[in-house]
């Protein structure tokens, strides 16, 4: 049981650059989620899906895209990379059932983006 | 609306001595409170959380919790600190009629040998 794993640990950019950043879960979780985090402000949800074929922005989405054709897969797109997309991009995921909104979130590793 | 707030940027605590690090939120309804912790390079982790029930709620590594509804507040407290417990806590909270998480800005402890 692998958890949360995402790919690349690390990648730097050039302005104008596109690239995927990939998340996979093997723990058959309803809920997944993509976050950045900047030093000093914490977590920021960019998008984040209810199942397989259901995604919807978060609060930081413009620059972004999503997909989510699997129960396992949400990979990430960036376009056209900006300066500002400079930042540790987390994955993660959970189970939506009994709990109804007490479901705790499992992280992945972390992506380490550098835009240049 | 949703929110959640870290008052400290940082709390430095000696090793042994018991910890604190504070949370406080706002909700419309009712509360779903969680605490994280990320170690250096790290994805974060559980540590605990309150759904409803007892106010007081034990979670990993000997932490625990209180909820007080009164003061919005949900403290992260540990009895004895230990150097390993240095790291970045996140408080996080969803309101009951809400589907996403809204996490604060994080806490650094630091634990002092």
């Amino acid at each position: 049981n692998a958890g949360v794993t995402q790919t690349p640990k690390f990648r730097i950019l050039k302005i104008g650059q596109s690239m995927t950043l990939q998340c996979t879960q093997d723990m058959n979780h309803n809920y997944m989620y993509w976050y950045r985090q900047d030093p000093g402000m914490g977590l920021k949800l960019i998008y984040y899906s209810v199942g397989a074929g259901i995604t919807d922005k978060g609060e930081v989405p413009n620059g972004y895209n999503v997909s989510r054709s699997t129960t396992e897969d949400f990979p990430l797109r960036l376009e056209l990379a900006a300066p500002s997309q400079t930042s540790v991009y987390f994955c993660a995921s959970s189970y939506s059932g009994l709990a109804g909104g007490g479901e705790t979130q499992y992280f992945g590793p972390g992506t380490r983006l550098l835009v240049l | 609306a949703q929110s959640v707030a870290q008052p400290e940027d940082q709390v430095n605590v000696a090793e042994g001595n018991p910890l604190t690090v504070k949370c406080t939120y706002s909700v419309s309804g009712n509360p779903y409170l969680f605490w994280y912790v990320q170690y250096p390079n790290r994805g974060l982790q559980f540590l605990l959380k309150y759904i409803t029930g007892d106010n007081l709620v034990k979670g990993s590594y000997g932490f625990e919790a209180e909820f007080n509804k009164s003061q919005t507040s949900f403290h992260l407290k540990k009895p004895s600190a230990l150097v390993s417990d240095s790291a970045l806590y996140f408080c996080a909270v969803r309101d009951e009629g809400y589907q996403k998480v809204t996490f604060g800005t994080g806490t650094k402890l630091q634990v002092i040998p």
